[in-house]
């Protein structure tokens, strides 16, 4: 089955700076690729996606870049604010109807962004 | 918007006890999802289910079953609770895109 690893699983960065969490994927056959935000006490939030036939997505402050051939994907946040502070994870799938749109998460980063 | 609402936000059991966790989504979609979280392991697929009264194991279905009478109700059930079932419970639902929608989650502690 599909394998997703996560890096790294603590950051800590100053506000204003750049963040960037990178994740790799095993199934060749993945094709979509969203990124989840977990404030404390709630469930994950949708933050952005990106599927296979784009390299790159953007959001404001937030970025998304996929290498397919590679297998990895990751995460940009510019400009870093002290409310981006989060447990952030990655995943995959490959949305096929027998697998009801299952994902695949990494184990998670904690980014701390401090004042 | 989706909304995926869960019945308890903190529950405590005791070992050998029987518990329910509902799940209720109101976007009449098909398929919905339970997640277990812990510490450093990320979310782990449980079971979910593409229908009424279909259901497919997950990665880690051991311990657990589900019921899907409903369209817009899936429960979790743990027959008899163990300590090693402690945990953050997270239901699921996916839109359109296939993003999925989740709940607040249920913090079950048991003792």
């Amino acid at each position: 089955g599909e394998n997703v690893e996560q890096h790294p699983s603590t950051l800590s960065v100053q506000e204003g700076d750049s963040a960037v969490i990178k994740c790799t994927y095993s199934d060749s056959a993945s094709n979509y690729f969203p990124w989840y935000k977990q404030e404390l006490g709630k469930g994950p939030q949708l933050i952005i996606d990106i599927r296979s036939n784009v390299g790159e997505k953007k959001d404001q402050r937030i970025a998304v870049t996929l290498n397919k051939t590679a297998k990895h994907f990751s995460l940009h946040i510019t400009e870093t604010q002290p409310e981006d502070s989060a447990v952030y994870f990655c995943a995959a799938s490959h949305g096929g109807s027998n697998s009801g749109y299952a994902l695949n998460f990494g184990k998670g980063t904690s980014l701390l962004v401090t004042p | 918007d989706v909304k995926v609402t869960q019945s308890s936000r903190y529950l405590v059991k005791r070992t050998g006890e029987k518990v329910f966790l509902e799940c209720v989504q109101d976007m009449d979609h098909e398929n919905m999802f339970w997640y277990r979280q812990d510490p450093g392991l990320g979310l782990r697929l449980i079971y979910f289910s593409y229908d009424v009264k279909m259901k497919e194991k997950g990665d880690i279905p051991e311990g657990y079953s589900v019921s899907r009478e409903k369209k817009e109700r899936f429960s979790l059930i743990l027959e008899s609770a163990s300590t090693n079932q402690t945990s953050m419970y997270l239901c699921a639902t996916p839109g359109q895109g296939g993003e999925q929608f989740f709940g607040p989650g249920t913090r079950l502690t048991v003792l």
